[in-house]
């Protein structure tokens, strides 16, 4: 199994808040992603990176903000967090040729009351 | 973007069965993946299958890119198999790590 480890595993936090989840990998790989995934939409991309401090808006980024200080950890903020961001986070890492198989974290569930 | 659709949406067989899972795809890719999401809500990575046909035990899978589709198939099915299938792709404009589209997935449910 790809060393993927995401924190919290499960989060329950008030609208308004401020939400930081973390993603740590311990495979030296360069690519590294977020996605959410909710009922009927499958999963969506987040943001992702392509190295320490490169990242890019993925298909639904607004609300998100993420960080990449070191090759090993990928961090998501929700800086104000919404109910509509209710979901369940997933993490993935790609290897440093581009072009390679994804591999997921177990996920983080957060719920936003 | 790129539309991705898979069918059937759910499928229920008997134990021991055959099944063939499509993904259809609406533009060029550089990058197609096959993923399996249990019942524990892991996603792992079957296959990666730009094109042609792979094999791993009693799965395989194939992508016929100039046509814009790809297909899973189970043999023998185990109750272990049990879970969600996605299919996800990037598109041939992509950079090759861009970040995948999924499609909405195959529910696929094996009965003892």
């Amino acid at each position: 199994d790809a060393g993927i480890t995401q924190s919290p595993r499960h989060k329950v936090t008030e609208t308004g808040t401020p939400v930081t989840l973390r993603c740590h990998q311990t495979e030296n790989h360069r690519y590294m992603y977020w996605y959410r995934q909710d009922p009927g939409h499958g999963l969506r991309l987040i943001h992702y990176s392509y190295g320490v401090k490169d990242t890019d808006k993925g298909e639904v980024s607004d609300g998100y903000s993420v960080s990449r200080s070191k090759t090993e950890d990928f961090l998501l903020t929700l800086e104000s967090a919404t109910s509509s961001q209710t979901s369940v986070y997933f993490c993935a890492i790609s290897g440093n040729g581009g072009n390679q198989p994804q591999h997921f974290g177990d996920g983080t569930r957060l719920s936003i009351l | 973007g790129i539309q991705v659709e898979q069918s059937p949406p759910d499928l229920i067989l008997q134990e021991g069965a055959n099944s063939t899972l499509r993904c259809n795809f609406s533009d060029s890719v550089n990058n197609l993946q096959w993923f399996h999401q249990n019942p524990w809500g892991q996603l792992i990575n079957l296959f990666y299958i730009p094109s042609g046909t792979k094999q791993n035990g009693r799965l395989s899978a194939t992508t016929v890119a100039t046509e814009r589709y790809s297909l899973l198939y189970i043999s023998s099915s185990q109750t272990t198999d049990s879970g969600v299938y996605f299919c996800a792709v990037e598109p041939y404009s992509g950079g090759g790590a861009d970040g995948l589209t999924f499609g909405k997935g195959t529910h696929l449910i094996i009965q003892p």
